[in-house]
């Protein structure tokens, strides 16, 4: 079966910039989450859907952090203005149900000068 | 919320060797403890896992052991291989509706030829 897509794989931008980010899970997945991980740390958490509701944001930073799946299937992220803080790998991961195993994506490197 | 601990933070052991790699967790309520290996450049891949309703799963050269008493589990790998050099992240959630998992740091694993 073919796996979790990302895109773009990698991006630079300028702090006070905007990024989008993009998802799109194994097919039939009902659940999606993105995660953020920072230069030697696990991924941490940002946000997760069940088909198109969100199930948990409680870490994503909603001032400048926001995510939607309209359509159940695919998602993005987008991140408006950029932080220095904000660089690290952004990965996506799917899976069937909740609590079934998670499929991570290959992650998009972000780097913000 | 839950704190997953690992310990060491790096490993460097002699191919054929065992490895051993512990993880603490909080939360008294998680049910749910995975493995994933991430090599460089790469996506986290899980390599195995295990519910609270066992105290051990294998899985030829690695294997998990759980206490929920201590709140500790650990990942063994037998004969280790130069291919499984790689860090190793533990992550525990509690399952369910909100299946939400809380990863630890990493840890980084060596394995000298």
């Amino acid at each position: 079966e073919a796996g979790v897509a990302q895109s773009p794989r990698y991006k630079i931008i300028e702090k006070r910039q905007s990024v989008a980010f993009w998802c799109n899970p194994i097919s039939g997945h009902a659940t999606l989450y993105w995660y953020q991980q920072i230069l030697g740390q696990g991924p941490k958490l940002l946000i997760q859907f069940q088909n198109n509701g969100v199930v948990d944001d409680s870490q994503l930073p909603k001032d400048r952090f926001s995510a939607e799946r309209l359509k159940g299937v695919d998602s993005t992220l987008k991140i408006q203005p950029a932080k220095l803080e904000d660089s690290a790998v952004y990965l996506c991961a799917s899976s069937l149900g909740v609590g079934g195993e998670q499929f991570f994506g290959p992650g998009t490197r972000l780097t913000v000068l | 919320g839950e704190n997953v601990e690992q310990h060491p933070s790096t490993l460097s052991v002699q191919e054929g060797d065992s490895a051993v790699i512990k993880c603490t967790y909080s939360d008294s309520a998680s049910n749910y403890f995975p493995w994933y290996k991430q090599e460089l450049g790469k996506r986290p891949q899980l390599i195995i896992d295990i519910r609270s309703n066992v105290g051990e799963k294998k899985d030829q050269r690695i294997a998990v052991t759980l206490n929920k008493t201590a709140k500790h589990f650990s990942l063994h790998i037998t004969e280790t291989q130069p291919e499984d050099s790689a860090v190793y992240f533990c992550a525990a959630s509690r399952g369910g509706a909100n299946s939400k998992l809380t990863f630890g740091k990493g840890i980084t694993l060596s394995v000298r030829p």
